[in-house]
């Protein structure tokens, strides 16, 4: 079936680190990766996405490839800010001709100053 | 342009309640899809509905339904209320994804803040 595999948290760096969650998936088809953001009290924010495979997606200094001969879409960031303490999920998309999304587990993210 | 409302915010029941969420997508967005997010399963979908029809569905139970309305517009009704029930309810709206099977044009999908239900 379709799933998401996140790295577990959670995830606590020092301000400036480099960030690195893992996210693996198995789809049928040919789905779209995303990752989003979800900050205390709120709903789900797109952060970036990615469409085919080798696509790069990038937003805020976040960068995720689309990596299908690893079935990856690993989440990146140089150096982290406080301001990005979140919860983020990796998700498939347009699974068998649906307008749904997958989720993973989601990974919960604190950066210390 | 005004995103995604729900309301109530949060809502509190008892077991066997039945209870309605509603759901105002983004002007011109025609589909709206809907997920329930809980600590033990994650975000799960529940359903989605374009043209006041459902079109998707996820593994839940036939307590719980929904319903879309001319203006695109969406409730979701969870009737018999369960513990197990409590969760973040979140709606997403999107411009409908066109085509079918890998042809089909995926559109992003914009959450709104949710509605926390709480079952005692």
């Amino acid at each position: 079936g379709n799933s998401v595999t996140q790295m577990e948290g959670p995830v606590t760096l020092s301000e400036e680190a480099f960030l690195t969650i893992n996210c693996t998936y198995t789809a049928t088809g040919y789905p779209s990766l995303f990752w989003y953001v979800q900050y205390p009290g709120e709903g789900l924010q797109l952060l970036l996405k990615a469409t085919k495979a080798d696509d790069k997606g990038s937003n805020k200094g976040f960068e995720a490839t689309y990596r299908k001969e690893t079935t990856s879409f690993h989440l990146e960031k140089g150096s982290v800010q406080v301001s990005d303490s979140a919860v983020y999920f990796c998700a498939l998309g347009r699974i068998q001709g649906a307008q749904k999304l997958v989720f993973g587990q989601g990974t919960r993210l604190t950066i210390n100053p | 342009k005004a995103g995604v409302t729900q309301t109530p915010r949060y809502l509190i029941k008892t077991r066997g309640q039945q209870v309605t969420l509603s759901c105002s997508p983004i002007s011109g967005h025609r589909s709206v899809s809907w997920y329930q997010q809980t600590p033990g399963q994650g975000l799960q979908f529940l359903f989605e509905y374009f043209s006041e029809t459902q079109r998707n569905k996820g593994n839940f139970p036939g307590r719980f339904s929904g319903r879309q309305f001319s203006n695109s517009r969406s409730e979701m009704n969870v009737s018999t209320l369960e513990l197990g029930d409590s969760a973040l309810y979140l709606c997403a709206s999107s411009q409908p994804g066109l085509g079918s099977g890998t042809l089909m044009k995926y559109n992003e999908q914009f959450f709104g803040p949710g509605t926390r239900l709480t079952v005692l």
